[in-house]
């Protein structure tokens, strides 16, 4: 695609219930990271994959956040067990290798009531 | 604690005048990038900026890197309602890769 695409746009979700938050890079990028962004703040880092496999997951909160990336291309961020806190705008950027310019998706707005 | 401190968090001004954001930080980045985000959307690489003292120009935007480069402004010459947005700079902290970004400024250029 031309972009970076997320979907849904928009998730509302009762806490405790699971959720999964999809990103399509931009094609031939091998480089995919998300980022968690809160109500007046930046991005922060949630996870880095280097074509299938999970380069650096340093920035996933908890055991409940856990993000697949099988072939290599659409990523899948999963969060068990929501709770209020993880309201927030996941975001998902992708770059041709992991030092090249990132481009961002519109993000996926979770709310969890 | 945030890595980097952006300055002001919010700034509003009437078309035609002019604005700087300022990105500080107490640690030295081997380079330091500009982002615009609008609502709704993901932010846009603007510049990146890597060499102490540098300066880039983008059309009417100007963005500078410090000679320590542990600090970073952008200046807005007769800012337009386009150039509302947030503004947010990032950079990888010293012995890492990932981007850290500051908590943004909030531009909104009234018409």
């Amino acid at each position: 695609g031309a972009g970076v695409s997320q979907t849904p746009s928009n998730k509302v979700t009762e806490k405790g219930k699971y959720v999964e938050l999809r990103c399509d890079p931009i094609s031939g990028h091998t480089a995919l990271y998300w980022y968690r962004q809160s109500l007046g703040q930046g991005p922060e880092f949630l996870i880095y994959f280097q074509g299938t496999g999970a380069a650096d997951d340093s920035g996933l909160p908890n055991d409940r956040f856990f993000a697949v990336r099988p072939e290599g291309s659409v990523s899948t961020l999963k969060i068990q067990r929501t709770e209020r806190g993880d309201s927030a705008v996941y975001l998902c950027a992708s770059s041709l290798t992991y030092r090249e310019k990132a481009f961002f998706g519109q993000g996926t707005r979770l709310t969890v009531v | 604690t945030q890595l980097l401190e952006q300055s002001p968090q919010f700034l509003s001004i009437q078309e035609g005048e002019n604005l700087t954001v300022y990105c500080n930080s107490s640690s030295v980045f081997s380079s330091l990038q500009w982002y615009r985000q609008e609502p709704g959307e993901g932010p846009v690489l603007l510049v990146t900026v890597v060499t102490g003292g540098e300066v880039k120009k983008l059309k009417r935007l100007t963005f500078q890197f410090g000679d320590a480069r542990k600090d970073s402004s952008l200046h807005i010459t007769a800012a337009q309602p386009g150039d509302t947005g947030l503004y947010l700079c990032a950079g990888p902290p010293p012995g890492d890769y990932k981007l850290s970004f500051g908590a943004g400024t909030t531009v909104t250029v009234r018409a």
